[in-house]
């Protein structure tokens, strides 16, 4: 189902403990994205990354860290520092250049 | 950076009806528009994109216009059905290469 896959689907985690949310995408895409989405705020960007090897910060990635050593792989680590961790995680890849963004069907994360 | 603005945040409307969804942005340089609709829960999936040399799409029920000197795009649907009731979001990819920028969203109810 759209070739982009989150895992898992809900995950509980205690305060001060890092987490990694995984994505995998099949479709050979270069450029892949990590959203956070809270209530009435849209879409953050966390981070971005266009080729292998390489990303950068987006809108809010203070506390967020992530990896791309394979081009199918983009895991996010939320640390311990994320001040306000619960909210729902979106994952999404897309062909570089002017194209469309497929969305994983996300992970929600509690702090509990 | 782009920034994107979307009015209203909340629209009713009854089954038969119109709705129109209106987004502003800010960077001239942006020449991707996407819509996504995102029913509760679940993923945002495209429903229909535009570019900066078209005025107007069209996709059956669903259309999307262009101004590109006033900077604003719309998303109009016609014979609104309760199945269209979801978040719609509108996007813009601004002059940073693959990044999308989204507006806060708005939640569309069609009442049968």
């Amino acid at each position: 189902d759209g070739g982009i896959t989150q895992s898992p689907k809900y995950l509980f985690r205690k305060e001060g403990q890092n987490v990694t949310l995984s994505c995998e995408q099949n479709l050979n895409h270069d450029a892949m994205y990590w959203y956070r989405q809270d209530p009435g705020q849209g879409l953050r960007l966390i981070y971005y990354s266009q080729i292998v090897n390489d990303f950068q910060k987006g809108d809010i990635a203070e506390g967020y860290s992530v990896s791309r050593e394979k081009k199918e792989s983009f895991p996010l680590t939320v640390t311990s520092a994320q001040k306000n961790p619960t909210a729902f995680y979106l994952c999404a890849s897309s062909i570089s250049d002017n194209t469309e963004a497929f969305f994983g069907q996300g992970t929600r994360l509690t702090v509990v | 950076g782009e920034n994107v603005e979307q009015h209203p945040s909340t629209l009713s409307v009854q089954e038969g009806d119109s709705a129109v969804i209106k987004c502003t942005y800010s960077d001239s340089a942006s020449n991707y528009f996407p819509w996504y609709k995102q029913e509760l829960g679940k993923r945002p999936q495209l429903i229909i994109d535009i570019r900066s040399n078209v005025g107007e799409k069209k996709d059956q029920r669903i259309a999307v216009t262009l101004n590109k000197t006033a900077k604003h795009f719309s998303l109009h649907i016609t014979e609104t059905q309760p199945e269209d009731s979801a978040v719609y979001f509108c996007a813009a990819r601004g002059s940073t290469l693959g990044r999308l920028y989204f507006g806060r969203g708005t939640q569309l109810t069609v009442w049968p």
